[in-house]
Protein backbone atom coordinates (compact mmCIF):
# COMPACT_ATOMS: atom_id res chain seq x y z
CA UNK A 1 0.00 0.00 0.00
CA UNK A 2 1.33 3.64 -0.54
CA UNK A 3 2.46 5.33 2.16
CA UNK A 4 2.44 8.82 0.21
CA UNK A 5 -0.14 9.09 -2.28
CA UNK A 6 -0.51 12.26 -5.24
CA UNK A 7 -4.30 11.50 -6.06
CA UNK A 8 -4.20 14.67 -8.98
CA UNK A 9 -2.59 12.90 -11.64
CA UNK A 10 -2.22 15.70 -13.82
CA UNK A 11 -3.05 19.53 -13.67
CA UNK A 12 -3.83 22.28 -16.14
CA UNK A 13 -3.36 25.92 -15.13
CA UNK A 14 -3.50 29.21 -17.21
CA UNK A 15 0.69 31.53 -16.76
CA UNK A 16 -0.06 34.02 -13.60
CA UNK A 17 -2.56 31.67 -11.90
CA UNK A 18 -1.74 29.62 -8.66
CA UNK A 19 -1.15 26.01 -9.06
CA UNK A 20 -2.07 23.59 -5.77
CA UNK A 21 -0.50 20.49 -5.66
CA UNK A 22 -1.70 17.72 -3.21
CA UNK A 23 0.05 15.19 -1.23
CA UNK A 24 -1.33 12.88 1.41
CA UNK A 25 0.92 10.04 3.51
CA UNK A 26 -0.58 7.40 6.12
CA UNK A 27 2.90 6.95 7.96
CA UNK A 28 2.40 9.10 11.04
CA UNK A 29 6.22 8.78 11.48
CA UNK A 30 7.12 10.67 8.60
CA UNK A 31 8.43 13.76 9.75
CA UNK A 32 10.24 15.35 7.05
CA UNK A 33 8.67 16.25 3.69
CA UNK A 34 10.57 17.25 0.42
CA UNK A 35 8.84 18.56 -3.09
CA UNK A 36 10.79 17.01 -6.05
CA UNK A 37 10.57 18.17 -10.08
CA UNK A 38 10.96 16.57 -12.92
CA UNK A 39 11.65 17.30 -16.78
CA UNK A 40 11.59 14.82 -19.34
CA UNK A 41 14.34 12.86 -19.64
CA UNK A 42 15.67 14.08 -16.87
CA UNK A 43 16.47 13.24 -13.64
CA UNK A 44 14.31 15.03 -10.80
CA UNK A 45 15.70 17.94 -9.64
CA UNK A 46 14.63 18.88 -5.72
CA UNK A 47 12.54 22.15 -5.35
CA UNK A 48 11.82 22.41 -1.22
CA UNK A 49 11.26 20.63 1.61
CA UNK A 50 9.08 20.96 5.12
CA UNK A 51 10.31 19.52 8.51
CA UNK A 52 7.19 18.72 10.74
CA UNK A 53 8.22 21.06 13.38
CA UNK A 54 6.59 23.63 10.96
CA UNK A 55 3.55 24.09 8.63
CA UNK A 56 4.72 26.30 6.26
CA UNK A 57 8.21 26.88 4.21
CA UNK A 58 8.74 29.43 1.38
CA UNK A 59 11.26 29.84 -1.60
CA UNK A 60 10.53 32.73 -4.02
CA UNK A 61 7.35 31.64 -5.96
CA UNK A 62 6.71 28.01 -3.95
CA UNK A 63 5.97 27.53 -0.49
CA UNK A 64 4.95 23.97 1.06
CA UNK A 65 2.28 23.71 3.99
CA UNK A 66 2.04 20.82 5.80
CA UNK A 67 -0.87 19.87 8.03
CA UNK A 68 0.25 17.37 10.54
CA UNK A 69 -3.44 16.30 11.98
CA UNK A 70 -4.72 15.46 8.08
CA UNK A 71 -1.56 14.18 7.25
CA UNK A 72 -1.34 16.63 4.46
CA UNK A 73 0.86 18.90 2.53
CA UNK A 74 0.27 21.08 -0.56
CA UNK A 75 2.60 22.78 -2.78
CA UNK A 76 1.55 26.25 -3.86
CA UNK A 77 3.37 27.62 -6.96
CA UNK A 78 2.84 31.60 -7.17
CA UNK A 79 2.48 32.84 -10.34
CA UNK A 80 2.61 29.67 -12.16
CA UNK A 81 5.05 30.35 -15.21
CA UNK A 82 5.02 27.90 -18.63
CA UNK A 83 8.72 26.87 -17.54
CA UNK A 84 7.06 25.17 -13.95
CA UNK A 85 5.71 22.53 -16.73
CA UNK A 86 6.62 19.41 -15.46
CA UNK A 87 5.78 16.40 -12.77
CA UNK A 88 6.06 17.03 -9.27
CA UNK A 89 6.87 14.14 -6.82
CA UNK A 90 6.27 14.35 -3.21
CA UNK A 91 8.28 12.57 -0.49
CA UNK A 92 8.89 11.44 2.76
CA UNK A 93 11.25 10.15 5.06
CA UNK A 94 11.16 9.12 8.85
CA UNK A 95 14.14 9.97 11.29
CA UNK A 96 14.80 5.79 12.35
CA UNK A 97 14.52 4.85 8.38
CA UNK A 98 17.90 8.03 8.30
CA UNK A 99 17.76 9.38 4.71
CA UNK A 100 15.36 7.09 2.62
CA UNK A 101 12.78 8.33 0.67
CA UNK A 102 9.34 7.65 -0.11
CA UNK A 103 7.45 8.79 -3.23
CA UNK A 104 4.58 9.68 -4.56
CA UNK A 105 3.09 8.78 -8.03
CA UNK A 106 3.83 12.54 -9.25
CA UNK A 107 1.35 14.99 -10.57
CA UNK A 108 1.86 16.40 -14.32
CA UNK A 109 1.51 20.35 -13.95
CA UNK A 110 0.91 21.96 -17.59
CA UNK A 111 1.48 26.00 -17.06
CA UNK A 112 -0.39 27.72 -20.30
CA UNK A 113 0.86 30.62 -21.86
CA UNK B 1 31.68 19.28 -10.86
CA UNK B 2 29.80 16.72 -13.34
CA UNK B 3 26.99 15.52 -10.24
CA UNK B 4 25.95 11.94 -10.64
CA UNK B 5 26.59 10.26 -13.65
CA UNK B 6 24.70 7.22 -15.05
CA UNK B 7 25.69 4.90 -17.83
CA UNK B 8 24.06 3.81 -19.92
CA UNK B 9 21.16 5.82 -21.04
CA UNK B 10 19.65 3.54 -22.75
CA UNK B 11 19.95 -0.31 -22.49
CA UNK B 12 17.38 -3.32 -24.30
CA UNK B 13 18.32 -6.76 -22.39
CA UNK B 14 16.92 -10.05 -23.25
CA UNK B 15 15.24 -11.82 -20.99
CA UNK B 16 17.83 -13.89 -18.77
CA UNK B 17 20.58 -11.17 -19.32
CA UNK B 18 22.96 -9.65 -16.70
CA UNK B 19 24.01 -6.29 -16.68
CA UNK B 20 25.36 -3.40 -14.69
CA UNK B 21 24.01 0.16 -14.25
CA UNK B 22 26.77 2.18 -13.52
CA UNK B 23 26.70 5.12 -11.28
CA UNK B 24 29.07 7.82 -9.52
CA UNK B 25 29.48 10.71 -8.28
CA UNK B 26 32.02 13.25 -7.55
CA UNK B 27 30.10 15.27 -4.88
CA UNK B 28 31.79 13.30 -1.96
CA UNK B 29 28.60 12.51 -0.53
CA UNK B 30 27.98 9.65 1.90
CA UNK B 31 23.92 8.76 0.82
CA UNK B 32 23.78 6.76 -2.57
CA UNK B 33 20.56 5.71 -3.80
CA UNK B 34 18.63 3.56 -6.14
CA UNK B 35 15.24 4.08 -7.86
CA UNK B 36 13.28 3.03 -10.22
CA UNK B 37 10.32 5.15 -11.73
CA UNK B 38 7.36 3.18 -13.25
CA UNK B 39 3.75 4.67 -14.51
CA UNK B 40 1.64 5.89 -11.70
CA UNK B 41 4.29 4.54 -9.22
CA UNK B 42 6.39 7.58 -8.46
CA UNK B 43 10.16 6.35 -7.31
CA UNK B 44 10.72 3.12 -5.58
CA UNK B 45 13.59 2.66 -3.48
CA UNK B 46 15.55 -0.44 -4.55
CA UNK B 47 18.84 -0.13 -2.39
CA UNK B 48 20.58 2.58 -0.66
CA UNK B 49 24.18 3.26 0.93
CA UNK B 50 25.09 5.25 3.98
CA UNK B 51 28.82 4.89 2.81
CA UNK B 52 31.49 3.12 1.34
CA UNK B 53 31.14 -0.67 2.22
CA UNK B 54 27.55 -0.18 3.51
CA UNK B 55 23.91 -0.95 1.70
CA UNK B 56 20.82 -1.55 2.83
CA UNK B 57 17.88 -3.01 0.67
CA UNK B 58 14.63 -0.82 -0.08
CA UNK B 59 11.32 -1.37 -1.13
CA UNK B 60 11.63 -3.01 -4.05
CA UNK B 61 15.60 -5.22 -4.04
CA UNK B 62 14.57 -8.63 -5.78
CA UNK B 63 17.20 -9.49 -8.83
CA UNK B 64 18.90 -6.24 -8.00
CA UNK B 65 22.14 -6.53 -6.42
CA UNK B 66 24.48 -3.79 -4.89
CA UNK B 67 28.08 -2.94 -3.98
CA UNK B 68 29.55 -0.02 -2.56
CA UNK B 69 33.24 -0.39 -2.50
CA UNK B 70 34.25 3.14 -3.08
CA UNK B 71 32.63 6.46 -1.85
CA UNK B 72 32.00 7.76 -5.58
CA UNK B 73 30.63 4.76 -7.21
CA UNK B 74 27.42 2.29 -6.52
CA UNK B 75 26.74 0.05 -9.29
CA UNK B 76 23.62 -1.85 -9.65
CA UNK B 77 23.42 -4.89 -10.76
CA UNK B 78 20.68 -6.99 -12.22
CA UNK B 79 21.19 -10.76 -12.11
CA UNK B 80 18.70 -12.50 -14.61
CA UNK B 81 16.39 -9.76 -16.41
CA UNK B 82 13.03 -10.07 -16.21
CA UNK B 83 10.39 -7.72 -18.20
CA UNK B 84 8.95 -6.48 -15.21
CA UNK B 85 12.41 -4.72 -14.51
CA UNK B 86 11.77 -2.55 -17.63
CA UNK B 87 11.34 0.84 -16.43
CA UNK B 88 13.29 4.07 -16.16
CA UNK B 89 16.51 3.85 -13.19
CA UNK B 90 17.58 6.30 -11.29
CA UNK B 91 20.41 6.62 -9.31
CA UNK B 92 20.81 9.51 -6.38
CA UNK B 93 23.90 10.83 -4.00
CA UNK B 94 23.47 13.43 -0.87
CA UNK B 95 24.96 14.71 2.13
CA UNK B 96 24.51 12.78 4.98
CA UNK B 97 21.41 14.41 7.04
CA UNK B 98 17.57 14.51 6.01
CA UNK B 99 17.93 18.50 5.41
CA UNK B 100 19.85 17.94 2.10
CA UNK B 101 17.68 16.84 -1.14
CA UNK B 102 19.06 14.34 -3.09
CA UNK B 103 20.57 14.88 -6.74
CA UNK B 104 19.52 12.90 -9.20
CA UNK B 105 21.50 11.14 -11.88
CA UNK B 106 19.34 11.46 -15.66
CA UNK B 107 18.76 8.07 -15.58
CA UNK B 108 18.70 4.30 -17.60
CA UNK B 109 15.70 3.90 -19.88
CA UNK B 110 15.92 -0.25 -19.13
CA UNK B 111 13.77 -2.39 -21.59
CA UNK B 112 13.84 -6.30 -21.03
CA UNK B 113 12.04 -8.50 -24.09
Amino acid sequence: DQQVKQNSPSLSVQEGRISILNCDYTNSMFDYFLWYKKYPAEGPTFLISISSIKDKNEDGRFTVFLNKSAKHLSLHIVPSQPGDSAVYFCAASERAAGNKLTFGGGTRVLVKP
Amino acid sequence: NAGVTQTPKFQVLKTGQSMTLQCAQDMNHEYMSWYRQDPGMGLRLIHYSVGAGITDQGEVPNGYNVSRSTTEDFPLRLLSAAPSQTSVYFCASSLEGRTYGYTFGSGTRLTVV
